[in-house]
């Protein structure tokens, strides 16, 4: 499979403990995106990278929130002191740069802060 | 303030039957525009892109129109099918600073009955 891939796919965790998330790109794309998505929502960009270079963050991208890209293909993401509304599915995309690149998302992984 | 925003928020049709789908947008400066679709628990898939020229984009029964002048786009689907079934998101991305930026819309559930 080619596709873009994250894992875990599903992730339960007790409030305040740390978790972390990857995804791997598409092997020749050099853009990664990270978005935040809760039900009935659309997606909701939290950072991207290009190459190993993270280019932006959001405002929604918290202290307790740090995405890397150590060597500019597989990312993670990882939340410290998991709150209840980090509860959502965490998408990962990646494309190649330019404006018209397809943005290929993964499956997700839907985190429950319980 | 860069919106996209989506009618209706939920859609349910007989299979057979065909139905349009809604996005209106804020954004600028405009770039280009994607419809996305998303099943149930995974990553959303492209269906079409267009660029501020193109008016009209066909990807088998989905037909995506633009607007530019009212800032206007529509996915028309066409003999649904029950595995139509899923979110359609509209993404618009606009150009500030130097880099692309993606806004989603809420998307749209369509349910596709037997």
């Amino acid at each position: 499979d080619t596709g873009v891939s994250q894992d875990p796919r599903h992730k339960i965790t007790k409030r305040g403990q740390n978790v972390t998330f990857r995804c791997d790109p598409i092997s020749e794309h050099n853009r990664l995106y990270w978005y935040r998505q809760t039900l009935g929502q659309g997606p909701e960009f939290l950072t991207y990278f290009q190459n190993e270079a993270q280019l932006e963050k959001s405002r929604l991208l918290s202290d307790r929130f740090s995405a890397e890209r150590p060597k500019g293909s597989f990312s993670t993401l990882e939340i410290q002191r998991t709150e209840q509304g980090d509860s959502a599915m965490y998408l990962c995309a990646s494309s190649l740069a330019g404006n018209t690149n397809e943005q290929y998302f993964g499956p997700g992984t839907r985190l429950t802060v319980t | 303030k860069n919106q996209v925003e989506q009618s209706p928020q939920s859609l349910i049709i007989l299979e057979g039957k065909n139905c349009t789908l809604q996005c209106n947008y804020t954004v600028s400066p405009f770039s280009n525009l994607r419809w996305y679709k998303q099943d149930t628990g995974r990553g959303p898939v492209s269906l079409t892109i267009m660029t501020f020229s193109e008016n009209t984009k066909s990807n088998g029964r989905y037909t995506a129109t633009l607007d530019a002048d009212t800032k206007q786009s529509s996915l028309h689907i066409t003999a649904s099918q029950l595995s139509d079934s899923a979110s359609y998101i509209c993404v618009v991305s606009f150009r500030t600073s130097g880099t692309y930026k993606y806004i989603f819309g809420t998307g749209t559930r369509l349910k596709v009955l037997a």
